[in-house]
């Protein structure tokens, strides 16, 4: 069975630039959630999304946003990038969402110059 | 507002030993706790969970214990392995509650490592 599928597992940027990540869940899979890693940080929730509607969100700017597809597949937009934004950026599947256990991908490393 | 707290960021154990990680919560809505393992370099794995209705839950080697009135979770980890090195992660939810508490809740995360 095909686990969580996140690209790319590399990228580099610039302030002010956006980026775009992308997220393929497991099949069956309706609900994908974003987290953030940073070093001391834990892991801290960016926002779920479940049958392409957002349904919880973290304390993140406006300048993260999502949206998922009607395939469940999900992206995360970052806008004008700042340096704090250099992260781990995790995606996680759960059948239904809420507090299953959920899947996660090995993530995209974003680093900002 | 650190509502999970792993107040050990490091433990070190010996093989064969058994590890225990610790984790405290805040927020007296959770009534849903995982704990996840994650290697360097790949997304963390589902260990565990334990509702609020039981105290304990075990799964071979891994054992969960809650303590609601303390709001304290502990992991067991015996024996431990040298595999076992990674950083443990505990989460936790609101299961019956809508709003901000449906969504899981991680703690910083402890780094274990197992010496042979």
């Amino acid at each position: 069975k095909a686990g969580v599928t996140q690209t790319p597992r590399y990228l580099i940027k610039t302030r002010g630039q956006q980026v775009t990540l992308s997220c393929s869940p497991i099949s069956g899979h309706r609900s994908v959630s974003w987290y953030q890693q940073t070093p001391g940080q834990g892991l801290q929730f960016l926002f779920e999304y479940f049958s392409e509607t957002q349904r919880n969100k973290g304390n993140f700017p406006g300048r993260f946003s999502g949206r998922q597809f009607s395939n469940s597949r999900s992206e995360m937009n970052v806008s004008t990038l700042e340096l704090g934004d250099s992260a781990l950026y995790l995606c996680a599947s759960s059948k239904t969402g809420g507090s299953q256990p959920q899947h996660f991908g090995d993530g995209t490393r974003l680093s900002i110059l | 507002d650190q509502q999970v707290k792993q107040n050990s960021p490091s433990l070190s154990v010996q093989e064969g030993r058994i590890s225990i990680l610790n984790c405290d919560y805040t927020n007296s809505m959770f009534d849903y706790f995982l704990w996840y393992k994650k290697y360097p370099a790949e997304g963390p794995t589902f260990l565990i969970s334990i509702s609020s209705i039981k105290d304990k839950n075990e799964d071979g080697r891994f054992t969960v214990f809650l303590n609601k009135s303390a709001k304290h979770l502990s992991l067991h980890i015996v024996p431990s392995q040298p595999g076992d090195s990674a950083v443990y992660f505990c989460a936790a939810s609101a299961t019956y509650t809508g709003g901000s508490n449906y969504k899981l809740t991680f703690g910083k995360g402890t780094l274990l490592t197992v010496n042979p």
